[in-house]
């Protein structure tokens, strides 16, 4: 396509259900983030894949996180068990090259998620 | 990890104005990349000026030019002539092996 697709855009759950935010990077790029971005904050670091492997999972807040880039394009963020504090904008970015290089992320327009 | 830190959570400039807004990080990495971007309340993250680590001439992009200061771990964004469509959130970004940003500066310009 020609940007990045997040699906869907909006996501109310209740407290305690699975959600799965899909992204649809631009064909091709090799590197996706995926950030969580509460209410006037600044997006947050969840996780970094290059192509399949996932290379840097350190920004997943707990263990109900889950992440995943089967064949290198479309990626699914995973939430179990959802609370609260998980209610924010999701925003997806892929890049043509893999990081530190000087290539733009062009990011989705990001999953609003709810957790009521 | 890296860190990047906004220190200036909202600016307000006059339309025709000139604006900085301040960006600090902080890293042990040599090369890295650095980014503002602009998030107007559709969410899209847009890119406005991108500058390399290694390269000293500061970028420019029309009426956005950045101060670099790699000694200082300094990166401002200046605005010139600043107009109502610049009105948002503007986010700096460090990219060296992964990539992260700061708390953001809520900008609104004043006709």
């Amino acid at each position: 396509g020609a940007g990045v697709s997040q699906s869907p855009r909006y996501k109310v759950a209740k407290r305690g259900q699975d959600v799965a935010l899909r992204c649809d990077p631009i064909s091709g790029h090799v590197s996706l983030f995926w950030y969580q971005q509460a209410l006037g904050q600044g997006p947050e670091f969840l996780t970094y894949f290059q192509n399949e492997a996932q290379l840097d999972k350190s920004g997943l807040p707990s263990d109900r996180f889950f992440a995943e880039r089967p064949e290198g394009s479309v990626s699914t963020l995973k939430i179990q068990r959802t609370q609260q504090e998980d209610s924010a904008v999701y925003l997806c970015a892929s890049s043509l090259a893999p990081a530190g290089r000087n290539t733009e992320a062009f990011f989705g327009q990001g999953t609003r998620l709810t957790v009521v | 990890a890296q860190t990047v830190t906004q220190s200036q959570p909202e600016m307000s400039v006059q339309e025709a104005e000139t604006v900085t807004l301040s960006c600090t990080y902080d890293t042990s990495e040599s090369d890295y990349y650095l980014f503002w971007y602009k998030q107007p309340p559709s969410r899209q993250m847009i890119l406005v000026i991108r500058q390399e680590a290694y390269k000293q001439q500061n970028a420019t992009e029309n009426r956005f030019s950045v101060n670099f200061q790699k000694a200082a771990k300094s990166f401002s964004l200046k605005i010139s002539d600043s107009q109502l469509g610049d009105a948002a959130m503007y986010f700096c970004a460090y990219r060296g092996n992964d990539m992260r940003f700061g708390a953001g500066t809520r900008l609104t310009v004043k006709p």
